[in-house]
């Protein structure tokens, strides 16, 4: 089954320092792969996404995301950290049907 | 654009009762998905779209459950005999036509949180 993992369920990291979240994936064929981030009682916001062409993908908010196939994963990234960073993130993979299928999701928290 | 509305954001119901959420899609949108989010999940897929014709259904979505988009613009999730377990947060998402600046992503609502009580 094609999927995504998110193996940390919440980072810690302290304002100014780099965060990453993590995120592996399994699919066949080449995978489309996007980063979301959500708020509390909010929708999903887009990020960034991962389609084809080179592996340092740049998004919203300063946030990229590095892709490497070897290692199958699509690890989110940011060189300094914000307090208003702070949020749910998930990892997602496109399938059969223009769906996407979600990780359980990764908790940032940034602290001053 | 206004972006995808949804509407209730918030619905607090008792055991038994029918709920109905409505989702407006961006409107050169011929996709639209609904998903479900329960507390520490990620969004699971329930059923898209394209135009007016449902194109796939998951196994989540019991008889209980049904979604139509009659004029391939807004649509409707109903509820029927609402469960507790039904609580959740309904969200809903569209995209444009493939090959229409299409690349994948979904641009979602805010969603429409349900309690059942």
């Amino acid at each position: 089954a094609q999927s995504v993992a998110q193996p940390e369920d919440q980072v810690n990291v302290a304002e100014g320092n780099p965060l990453t979240v993590k995120c592996t994936y399994s699919v066949s064929g080449n995978p489309y792969l996007f980063w979301y981030v959500q708020y509390p009682n909010r929708g999903l916001q887009f990020l960034l996404k991962y389609i084809t062409g080179d592996n340092l993908v740049k998004g919203s908010y300063g946030f990229e995301a590095e892709f490497n196939k070897s290692q199958t994963s699509f690890h989110l990234k940011k060189p300094s950290a914000l307090v208003s960073d702070s949020a749910l993130y998930f990892c997602a993979v496109r399938v059969y049907g223009n769906k996407l299928v979600f990780g359980a999701g990764t908790i940032l928290r940034v602290k001053s | 654009d206004t972006g995808v509305s949804q509407d209730p954001r918030h619905k607090i119901t008792k055991r038994g009762q029918n709920v109905t959420f409505r989702c407006d899609p961006i409107s050169e949108h011929n996709r639209l998905y609904w998903y479900r989010q329960t507390l520490g999940q990620g969004p699971e897929f329930l059923t898209y779209f394209q135009n007016e014709a449902q194109l796939e259904k998951s196994r989540l979505l019991s008889d209980r459950f049904s979604a139509e988009r009659p004029k391939g613009s807004f649509s409707t999730l109903e509820i029927q005999r609402t469960e507790q377990g039904d609580s959740a947060m309904y969200l809903c998402a569209s995209s444009p036509p493939w090959g229409q600046g299409n690349t994948g992503e979904l641009f979602f609502g805010e969603g429409s949180r349900l309690t059942v009580l």
